[in-house]
């Protein structure tokens, strides 16, 4: 089975500032990776996913993550935050041997500070 | 929300009332998903759906009923309603061909309160 751990509930950034999300995962297959982004109030809307070739992967809204399969990671990263991203970012992960469910973690809320 | 839509938006009930919470999709998507999203828990897959007449159970099935009748309509059900039922429930239409691959389109939520 798989899991996914977002390894920080909150992170508090100022505006302008660069942002990192970090996620981990445990498979003992390969896997496809996700990001959602959830505004206050909303549903889930996809940033961006890796099902295949490059390991960087460029979403909406200016994030790109990257996909580390030596350290099972795929962080989620914006060189700069606006107010507008405050959020709260889902990562997901699915097995890529069998079609099965995609598998959410935890979230992590994103404060940015003016 | 790429056409899709939860009725009701709010809701109270007391513990033992049965409710059901509607989904609809304007397309003509198979995949279909009821999750919860309660705070620090994440969201959690309840029941899923990859076709009309067809349901299968997530990960935290137990006090609620599905049904796919028809292929625009997912149909949440509580039968008898409790506290831990408290939640924000999401449904989420998938307009992939894997479960695996699927870009999932959430709809607006409901927030289910159980007294």
């Amino acid at each position: 089975a798989q899991s996914v751990t977002q390894l920080d509930s909150q992170v508090p950034v100022f505006e302008e500032a660069p942002v990192e999300l970090r996620c981990n995962y445990s498979s003992s297959v390969s896997v496809y990776l996700f990001w959602y982004v959830q505004y206050p109030n909303q549903g889930l809307q996809l940033l961006l996913k890796y099902l295949s070739g490059s390991t960087l992967v460029k979403g909406i809204n200016g994030f790109e993550a990257e996909f580390n399969k030596s350290q099972t990671s795929f962080h989620l990263r914006k060189p700069s935050v606006h107010i507008s991203d405050t959020a709260e970012y889902f990562c997901a992960v699915s097995p890529q041997n069998r079609d099965d469910k995609i598998i959410f973690g935890k979230g992590t809320r994103l404060h940015i500070l003016p | 929300n790429a056409g899709v839509t939860q009725t009701p938006k709010f809701r109270v009930l007391k513990t033992g009332q049965s409710m059901t919470l509607l989904c609809a999709q304007d397309m003509n998507h198979e995949y279909m998903y009821w999750y919860r999203q309660d705070p620090g828990m994440g969201l959690r897959l309840i029941h899923y759906s990859v076709g009309e007449g067809t349901t299968a159970k997530g990960e935290v099935p137990d006090g609620y009923n599905v049904s796919r009748l028809k292929k625009q309509n997912f149909l949440l059900g509580l039968e008898s309603a409790a506290p831990s039922q408290t939640s924000v429930y999401f449904c989420a239409l998938g307009t992939g061909t894997t479960l695996s691959t699927d870009t999932q389109y959430f709809g607006p939520g409901t927030r289910l309160t159980v007294l």
